[in-house]
């Protein structure tokens, strides 16, 4: 089974913080994807990296950057955090060659207060 | 702009009916048309995928069609069930790598007793 894992569930954070939210997949998937979630406003990516060392944006890379320096893991960055990054963050990695199915993470809900 | 609708937020269907969920996209042409589901707290599971020069698609009790002249996908639950509910998701994307996938919003449906 693919397993996508994002290092926490829950996060707190103070307005102009530096944030990391780490995703680790394990099936060698060579497309990864941080998404966020907000109610009414449904999935929207922020970036996406279809190979290692291999970003493109999304449609809101607007406070966010991401890193991936090895194939299994994928890096979204909030340089500075501010309120309305407040949001459900979903990691997702991908096999395009099997009818690219994502396999998303648990998410991880981050409050920016 | 590309942009995915989805029918109602919620829907309301006696156990036992079929339940159809809409999927309605406009400046996109999509290699392929996905639908995921999503329980609360979770993210995304992969139901099925359907490509553009198909019309019909059947999982068990699932069944999607697509017609890419009316830009719409029809996703159908037959003999629903209350563990049915949950959050449906369309999803839109093309066959390279660094294509976009943008997600609608969801539709909600709630099988009741």
């Amino acid at each position: 089974d693919v397993k996508v894992t994002q290092s926490s569930r829950y996060l707190v954070k103070r307005t102009g913080e530096k944030v990391f939210l780490e995703c680790v997949q394990d099936m060698d998937h060579e497309n990864m994807f941080w998404y966020r979630q907000d109610p009414g406003l449904g999935l929207r990516l922020i970036y996406f990296s279809y190979d290692v060392k291999m970003k493109e944006k999304g449609d809101i890379p607007e406070g966010y950057s991401v890193s991936r320096e090895k194939k299994e893991r994928f890096s979204l960055i909030l340089e500075s955090a501010s309120t309305n990054q407040t949001s459900m963050y979903l990691c997702a990695s991908r096999d395009p060659g099997k009818n690219y199915e994502q396999y998303f993470g648990p998410g991880t809900r981050l409050t920016v207060t | 702009s590309q942009k995915i609708e989805q029918n109602s937020e919620a829907l309301n269907i006696q156990e036992g009916k079929t339940a159809t969920l809409t999927c309605n996209y406009t400046n996109y042409s999509p290699a392929y048309l996905q639908w995921y589901r999503q329980d609360p707290g979770r993210g995304p599971v992969f139901l099925l995928l359907i490509r553009e020069n198909e019309k019909e698609k059947r999982k068990e009790r699932l069944k999607v069609t697509f017609d890419t002249t009316l830009k719409q996908s029809l996703f159908h639950i037959t003999a629903s069930q209350p563990a049915d509910s949950a959050t449906y998701l369309c999803a839109l994307g093309g066959y390279s790598s660094a294509s976009k996938i943008i997600f609608g919003s969801g539709t909600r449906l709630s099988i009741r007793p």
